[in-house]
């Protein structure tokens, strides 16, 4: 079965420092990943996305993220986390069975001054 | 940029009523989504619609109906509203070949009592 999994529900990072947001995935065929940040009261709004190419995928407001195929993931990096970064982060992977989108469960991104 | 506009960001309603959530985006997208977001479960998936008069069940269908009429409108009805339907509702679309990069609406919270 595919699935996308993000194991942390939580991550806190002092500001200034490097940030991860891990997740793996299981898909039959080749991958497109997704990840996207939800601010509090806000809708989901799209970071970056892996198709094909470059293995670091670069995104929105500093963001990145390493596919890395051997390990089956695809983490969400920041060289040096802000505060205004806080806020839940979500990684999807397309079904190949139904080409609609599926979700990890999210992880909420803490970021101390 | 592309908007997608949900009619109300926070709503009560009675256990039993008929409830419509509306869903309007100004981009000519074909893919519309309707999902909802519960702490720890990330987002789960009630319909889709990949164009006019065209739906498709997702994965929690039960308890909800869609209508689209117009290209650009997207209603999630809940026929008779239950407590465990209170939860964030989350509008989505994006454009045919534009690889899943979806834009969402800035989300419904709705509470049934």
């Amino acid at each position: 079965a595919q699935s996308v999994a993000q194991p942390e529900d939580q991550v806190n990072v002092a500001e200034g420092n490097p940030l991860t947001v891990k997740c793996t995935y299981s898909v039959s065929g080749n991958p497109y990943l997704f990840w996207y940040v939800q601010y509090p009261n806000r809708g989901l709004q799209f970071l970056l996305k892996y198709i094909t190419g470059d293995n670091l995928v670069k995104g929105s407001y500093g963001f990145e993220a390493e596919f890395n195929k051997s390990q089956t993931s695809f983490h969400l990096k920041k060289p040096s986390a802000l505060v205004s970064d806080s806020a839940l982060y979500f990684c999807a992977v397309r079904d190949d069975s139904n080409y609609q989108l599926i979700w990890g469960a999210g992880t909420k991104l803490i970021i101390k001054p | 940029d592309v908007k997608v506009t949900q009619s109300s960001r926070y709503l009560v309603k009675r256990t039993g009523e008929k409830v419509f959530l509306e869903c309007v985006q100004d981009m000519d997208h074909e893919n519309m989504f309707w999902y909802r977001q519960d702490p720890g479960l990330g987002l789960r998936l009630i319909y889709f619609s990949y164009d006019v008069k065209m739906k498709e069940k997702g994965d929690i269908p039960e308890g909800y109906s869609v209508s689209r009429e117009k290209k650009e409108r997207f209603s999630l009805i809940l026929e008779s509203a239950s407590t465990n339907q209170t939860s964030m509702y989350l509008c989505a679309s994006y454009p045919d070949g534009e690889n899943y990069g979806y834009t969402f609406g800035s989300g419904t919270r709705l509470t049934v009592v």
